[in-house]
């Protein structure tokens, strides 16, 4: 168990549609990162929270957004879905000081976009 | 930009056989190496890492050393056995608190 806890794990939407996933990081980690990963594009990084400010930006959509909440759960938002969004999400949190950048993956949501 | 480059898969071995799983990468400066796991239906776990030129990282029976001279970072395990199925990400990031830039995975299936 890593200490990232993400939900759902299993999403079914149809296409147009919004959807929210949740991210609980470990306990003291101040970073959220999310990824996608999907079958043909592997994991591509999306977006990094930072103690509730976004600290870097990815490959995400514009129809995309995410935040991170002053308990520092974040959420990604994932609107007008198309049938390409369908993947497995991943969050990661790492830890607010070390020498180099160690990432605790939760289990991921696989949104399926019908 | 940053780039992780590893073999493609799939890598089908037999139980106790040598595994090697090559990843070079392109960066400036002196990233951090990361080789991570992802075992079916689950999140990807890390597995090994190395900071600096020359260090190995080493777990479960698995190491890769950094190398900065071929800008690689190799994995290799003696004797695999049929729990070792798995995808293997090999990842950098370069420096502390930023993302981690990931290879495309290679799928790794051991048949007894």
């Amino acid at each position: 168990d890593s200490g990232v806890t993400q939900t759902p794990k299993h999403l079914i939407t149809a296409t147009g549609q919004r959807v929210t996933l949740r991210c609980s990081p470990r306990s003291g980690d101040l970073s959220v990162y999310w990824y996608q990963q999907s079958l043909d594009q592997g994991l591509q990084f999306l977006i990094q929270y930072y103690n509730g400010e976004e600290r870097a930006k990815g490959n995400i959509l514009e129809r995309f957004s995410a935040q991170q909440f002053p308990d520092l759960h974040s959420e990604l938002n994932l609107s007008s879905l198309e049938l390409g969004d369908s993947a497995l999400y991943f969050c990661a949190s790492g830890p607010k000081t070390g020498l180099f950048t160690e990432a605790f993956f939760g289990q991921g949501t696989r949104l399926t976009v019908v | 930009g940053n780039s992780v480059t590893q073999m493609e898969g799939p890598v089908t071995l037999s139980e106790e056989a040598f595994l090697t799983i090559n990843c070079t990468y392109t960066a400036t400066g002196y990233p951090s190496l990361f080789w991570y796991v992802q075992y079916p239906g689950e999140g990807l776990q890390l597995l090994l890492k190395a900071t600096k030129a020359d260090d190995k990282g080493s777990n479960k029976g698995f190491e890769a050393t950094y190398r900065k001279e071929t800008t690689s970072f190799h994995l290799e395990k003696g004797s695999v056995q049929v729990s070792d199925s798995a995808v293997y990400f090999c990842a950098l990031s370069k420096a502390a608190g930023n993302k981690l830039t990931f290879g495309g995975g290679t799928r790794v299936l051991v048949k007894p």
